[in-house]
């Protein structure tokens, strides 16, 4: 699974869209980009993957670069709830059901 | 409501203790994970299990044992307790069916403090 480059901490006002980027130059064909979020002391939720298209659910937007090297979470209108460490992981579906955690991002919403 | 539990939610034991974390499904997943998160930093995978039966070794197994003998539990074994396994503990199972996104849903996690 190719290794994922997130920055340690971002902060965004309430309200306002949140951008966290994350960056996976050595990615393959056919590898997906997900991502977590674990807000403190609970369990990672997932809130959205893709593999070369833009993707958009309840939770989030994900744009991936054409050259798939890199891509963008969005949250669209941060809520304090939204304060939490976010991972951006990469991974082949169906070969390896595995997560390979890295240190994520520490997202701060201030009010 | 389909669900993943932990227990306990907390323990403290003896270091040489043997210790085990219990780990049950009710959404029928065939893949189960366990995960180890230490103060700060990331999820480090533990073992895993691809069904019945099925036990394979992650990145971080040496002194944790594991067993699947049905679908929905993964009981988590730590042979002899060191203090280097303070830790708090998540489960998680996935299932990638035709049409699933083989989404991983996580435990609540077991904060244990070996002493």
């Amino acid at each position: 699974d190719a290794k994922t480059t997130q920055p340690p901490s971002m902060d965004c006002a309430e309200g306002r869209a949140a951008n966290l980027p994350c960056n996976h130059s050595t990615i393959s064909g056919n590898e997906y980009v997900y991502w977590y979020r674990q807000i403190h002391s609970q369990g990672p939720q997932y809130i959205i993957h893709g593999l070369k298209n833009n993707e958009t659910n309840e939770m989030a937007s994900l744009i991936i670069t054409e050259d798939r090297k890199s891509s963008t979470l969005i949250l669209p209108h941060a809520t304090l709830r939204d304060t939490a460490v976010y991972y951006c992981i990469v991974r082949v579906l169906e070969s390896s059901y595995k997560l390979i955690f890295g240190s994520g991002t520490r997202l701060l919403v201030r009010p | 409501d389909a669900e993943i539990t932990q227990s306990p939610r907390h323990k403290i034991t003896e270091t040489g203790r043997q210790v085990t974390l219990a780990c049950h499904q009710t959404w029928n997943h065939n893949n189960m994970f366990w995960y180890r998160q230490d103060l700060g930093h990331g999820l480090r995978l533990i073992h895993y299990s691809y069904g019945v039966q099925d036990t394979n070794k992650g990145e971080v197994s040496d002194g944790y044992s594991v067993s699947r003998s049905n679908t929905e539990d993964l009981p988590l074994t730590l042979e002899s307790a060191a203090s280097s396994q303070t830790s708090v503990y998540f489960c998680a199972s996935s299932d990638l069916s035709t049409g699933s996104t083989d989404t991983q849903y996580f435990g609540p996690g077991t904060r244990l403090t070996v002493l």
